[in-house]
């Protein structure tokens, strides 16, 4: 099976422009988290999804935004972009389990994609 | 403090030395703990999961979890230099999937 995968790895932003990461989750997977990792802080939750709805909201601010899609691709946006969010952004993907039910589940990461904002 | 707290090291072992890998933490609410181990430049990588207290082994690997203690541990057996990593505990609630990590231990195994 092919594992998560993450586009694009690499991106270099300037203050105020906006970003879109992209995430393919392991076939089958309808759970898709996103998380944050800097040197400072570690790893960070953002946010997951689950059947293109938001299941989980992490501690960040709004410009922070998810999406799903019905192939249980996801896409994470960070508009106005500040020094502070240059990171490596991680995709994680499980089967999800059932809603409402105990997650009984594991993710798995996908590479990141480091963004760089100058 | 931190909700979980890890030495984020350096550590430094012989190849073939026993490493020891550690994790406290504050949240008695956490059920299910995981390690992974991440290479530089790359994802994490899940290496262990288990659920609530109790050990757990996979081949060289063995995870413990001591709930009245709130801690956990890693043990890896006849390190490898191939184990050089930076190792990541994690835990999260029953009910989703907001894992809380750990600083990350970075490991060193020298030949």
């Amino acid at each position: 099976k092919a594992g998560v995968t993450q586009t694009p790895r690499y991106l270099i932003k300037t203050r105020g422009q906006q970003v879109t990461l992209s995430c393919s989750p392991i076939s089958g997977h309808r759970s898709v988290s996103w998380y944050q990792q800097t040197p400072g802080q570690g790893l960070q939750f953002l946010f997951e999804y689950f059947s293109e709805t938001q299941r989980n909201k992490g501690n960040f601010p709004g410009r922070f935004s998810g999406r799903q899609f019905s192939n249980s691709r996801s896409e994470m946006n960070v508009s106005t972009l500040e020094l502070g969010d240059s990171a490596l952004y991680l995709c994680a993907s499980s089967p999800g389990g059932l809603a409402g039910g105990p997650r009984t589940d594991t993710q798995y990461f996908g590479p990141g994609t480091r963004l760089t904002v100058l | 403090q931190k909700e979980v707290e890890q030495d984020p090291g350096p550590l430094s072992v012989p190849e073939g030395a026993i490493v020891s890998l550690n994790c406290t933490y504050s949240n008695s609410a956490f059920q299910y703990f995981m390690w992974y181990r991440q290479y530089s430049r790359k994802g994490p990588e899940l290496l262990m999961y288990t659920y609530s207290s109790g050990n757990k082994e996979d081949g060289r690997f063995t995870a413990q979890v001591d709930k009245s203690s709130k801690y956990i541990s890693l043990f890896i057996r006849d390190s490898q230099p191939s184990d050089s990593a930076t190792y990541l505990c994690a835990m999260r609630l029953s009910n989703n999937n907001d894992m809380r990590f750990g600083a990350g231990t970075r490991l060193t195994v020298k030949p």
